[in-house]
C-alpha cells in the first residue's frame, strides 16, 4: 500500500484566498483525522472521521476551516479565507479504526503571506 | 484528560553512543503510549508502541522503550545511535476506552554528532 497521500506537499497563497489540503487514507481504513502543527503549539488535532461521518472538531480553530470526508478514500481540509497565522504543517493520518495505531502521511506546508 | 511531558528540547549524542528520550504523561489509568520519529520534511513514522502486557517493548530501527507505571514514564532508548537517526522524535499518550485524542508531546530534536 502507497499510505497515506496529501496533496499538495507545499502551498503558498496570499492572505484572503482559498486553500484546500486533500488527503487519501489507507484502503480500508474507517478512520481518518486531520492535525496541524506549528512551532508554537506543536501537533494538534483539528478533526476525526470514522467511516466519513465527522466524530471530534473540536480542534477545528474557527469557521474559517471546514473538512469533509465524501467517501472512504478522499478527505479535504479547506480554510477560507486563509490568513497568515494559518501557516503550518497540515498531516492527515488514517486508522483501522478508532483507537488504532495511527498512520500519517508526509504533510502539506502551507505558507499563506 | 491525558497529557505528555517530554522534558528535553534538543538532545546531542555522538554516533555509537547510546541514547535515551524522556518522555512523562498524565492519565488516570495505563494509557497506550506511542513513540514517533519525524526526519526533515517528512510525516510522523511509528516507531513502537505499548497498549498492554510487557513493560519492554521493541520497536522498528533498534529502539526500545520501557513503560514505568510507577514514574509515569515511557522513555525511549537506543544502545547505538547511527547519523541517520538524527530527527524529531514524539512521545504520544492515548486513553484506552473507547475514542480519546492521540496527545503529542512536544518532541525532542536529536542531533548525532560525529
Amino acid at each position: 500500500d502507497a499510505g497515506v497521500i496529501q496533496s499538495p506537499r507545499h502551498e503558498v497563497t496570499e492572505m484572503g484566498q482559498e486553500v484546500t489540503l486533500r488527503c487519501k487514507p489507507i484502503s480500508g481504513h474507517n478512520s481518518l483525522f486531520w492535525y496541524r502543527q506549528t512551532m508554537m503549539r506543536g501537533l494538534e488535532l483539528l478533526i476525526y472521521f470514522n467511516n466519513n461521518v465527522p466524530i471530534d472538531d473540536s480542534g477545528m480553530p474557527e469557521d474559517r476551516f471546514s473538512a469533509k470526508m465524501p467517501n472512504a478514500s478522499f478527505s479535504t481540509l479547506k480554510i477560507q479565507p486563509s490568513e497568515p497565522r494559518d501557516s503550518a504543517v497540515y498531516f492527515c493520518a488514517s486508522s483501522l479504526d478508532a483507537g488504532d495505531i495511527q498512520y500519517f502521511g508526509a504533510g502539506t506546508r502551507l505558507s499563506v503571506l | 484528560a491525558q497529557s505528555v511531558t517530554q522534558p528535553d528540547i534538543h538532545i546531542t549524542v555522538s554516533e555509537g553512543a547510546s541514547l535515551e528520550l524522556r518522555c512523562n504523561y498524565s492519565y488516570g489509568a495505563t494509557p497506550y503510549l506511542f513513540w514517533y520519529v519525524q526526519s526533515p520534511g517528512q510525516g510522523l513514522q511509528l516507531l513502537l508502541k505499548y497498549f498492554s502486557g510487557d513493560t519492554l517493548v521493541q520497536g522498528i530501527k533498534g529502539f526500545e522503550a520501557e513503560f514505568k507505571r510507577s514514574q509515569s514514564s515511557f522513555n525511549l532508548r537506543k544502545p547505538s545511535v547511527h547519523w541517520s537517526d538524527a530527527a524529531e522524535y514524539f512521545c504520544a499518550v492515548e486513553g484506552n476506552t473507547g475514542f480519546q485524542k492521540l496527545v503529542f508531546g512536544t518532541g525532542t530534536r536529536l542531533l548525532v554528532s560525529p
